[in-house]
Formats: structure tokens, sequence, C-alpha cells
């Protein structure tokens, strides 16, 4: 059964500095999310993303964050300048329609 | 504001024993409805859902959920859960014209054998 990937399952960095969590939604799905969960916290929508644009997204997603699909498998969420409270678990998630979403297994951010 | 509560952030059941776990949710609109499971280690996975038609709906592993609309619920089932169901269960609502779900806080099941 298809699933969707993502890597890496884990990074470290330091604050101020810029990472790319990358995603590989199921192959047909059109619709693709991110979502972030911080320890102890809610899972959070951050962006959703259509027809190579940003269709939806939160208070949450400033200009720190930019979402892309540089090709026609991945997905990827850049945070430009990373703070103490961006880290958390970072969900990717695709759909075929506006349906069910299947999640991928997360990358889990530390910022130190 | 839209939002989703589950009431029980942990359970403890002994096998057989009957599960259910509440979900409301705040929402003025036309909303889709879904469960999701975390198993130790693994990613979310789909229990069930419902988009519209008979309130109740049934999904993997003898889960069933009822949307009952008069009091904005959505509450998950099971009549005799297993060791397996160990997991996390979240709730979770998308309102029509969004592309968004908002999530429950999750509730920690754990059977005992």
């Amino acid at each position: 059964e298809p699933e969707v990937t993502q890597t890496p399952s884990h990074q470290v960095t330091q604050m101020g500095q810029e990472v790319i969590l990358r995603c590989v939604p199921i192959s047909n799905h059109l619709y693709f999310y991110w979502y972030r969960q911080i320890l102890g916290q809610k899972v959070e929508f951050l962006v959703s993303f259509y027809n190579n644009e940003i269709s939806e997204k939160s208070e949450i997603f400033d200009d720190q964050f930019s979402v892309e699909r540089p090709d026609g498998s991945n997905f990827t969420l850049k945070i430009r300048s990373t703070k103490l409270e961006d880290s958390a678990m970072y969900f990717c998630a695709s759909s075929p329609q506006l349906t069910e979403q299947f999640f991928g297994p997360g990358t889990r951010l530390t910022v130190l | 504001a839209q939002s989703v509560s589950q009431h029980n952030h942990h359970v403890i059941l002994s096998e057989a024993a009957s599960l259910e776990l509440g979900c409301n949710y705040s929402y003025g609109g036309t909303v889709n409805l879904f469960w999701y499971v975390q198993y130790p280690g693994q990613h979310l996975q789909l229990l069930l859902k419902y988009f519209s038609g008979d309130p109740l709906v049934k999904g993997i592993k003898g889960f069933e959920a009822e949307f009952i609309k008069s009091k904005f619920s959505f509450n998950l089932r099971k009549p005799s859960v297993q060791w397996s169901d160990t997991a996390e269960y979240f709730c979770a609502v998308r309102g029509s014209g969004t592309y968004k779900y908002i999530f429950g806080t999750g509730t920690r099941l754990k059977v005992l054998a």
C-alpha cells in the first residue's frame, strides 16, 4: 500500500539556521499539507498546497516558512531562520481530493 | 473559534472491555469528521470518516462512530477492545470550504492484557 514518506526522521539544528523538511506524497495525490505538533500540544495545521500554490495557511505559517513542490514527487517545507519554538514534530500529508488525508511518519525537529 | 475537544486524555481498560472516546467540535457549518489512530512508533492512520449520510459509520478493526449533529459530537466506540488497540486516538474535523484539519488533543488508550 502506498505511503507518505518523510526525511529525515530527526533533524537537529542551531537557532537561526535554515532547515528543509522533505516529504514524498502518495503519487496520484493532488493536495498536500504540513502540520506540526509541539510536544504535549495538539497537532496544528500549517499549510495546504494544491495546483502548485498555497491554498490555505494558518497564522503560524509566517514569512519564515515556505513550501515548494520542486519536482513531480517531492514536497518540502523550509524554515528560513529557526527559533527555539520551532522545535516540534512536523507531519506531511496528502490526499487525492478533499477527502481523507494520509499522513507521513513525521520529522522531529530539534532547535538548539 | 473552531475547536475540537477530546475529554478523555488517558484511558486504561482491560481486554474485552467496551470503549467509548468522546469528541465534540465547535464549527458553524457543515463538517467532515475523522478518527485517526497512532500506534506506538507509527504514523497516523485513518480509522473512519464521516462525510454525509448514515450518521453511524463503521471503520477498520471493529471501530465505529456516531455523528450526532445536535450535540456536535462524533464519539468513537468499540464493543470489545484488544491489547493491540493500545494507541493514541485523534479526532479531527474539516469544515466545508476549507482544506485544514482541526485536531483534538488525542486520547492515549492503554489496554491491559
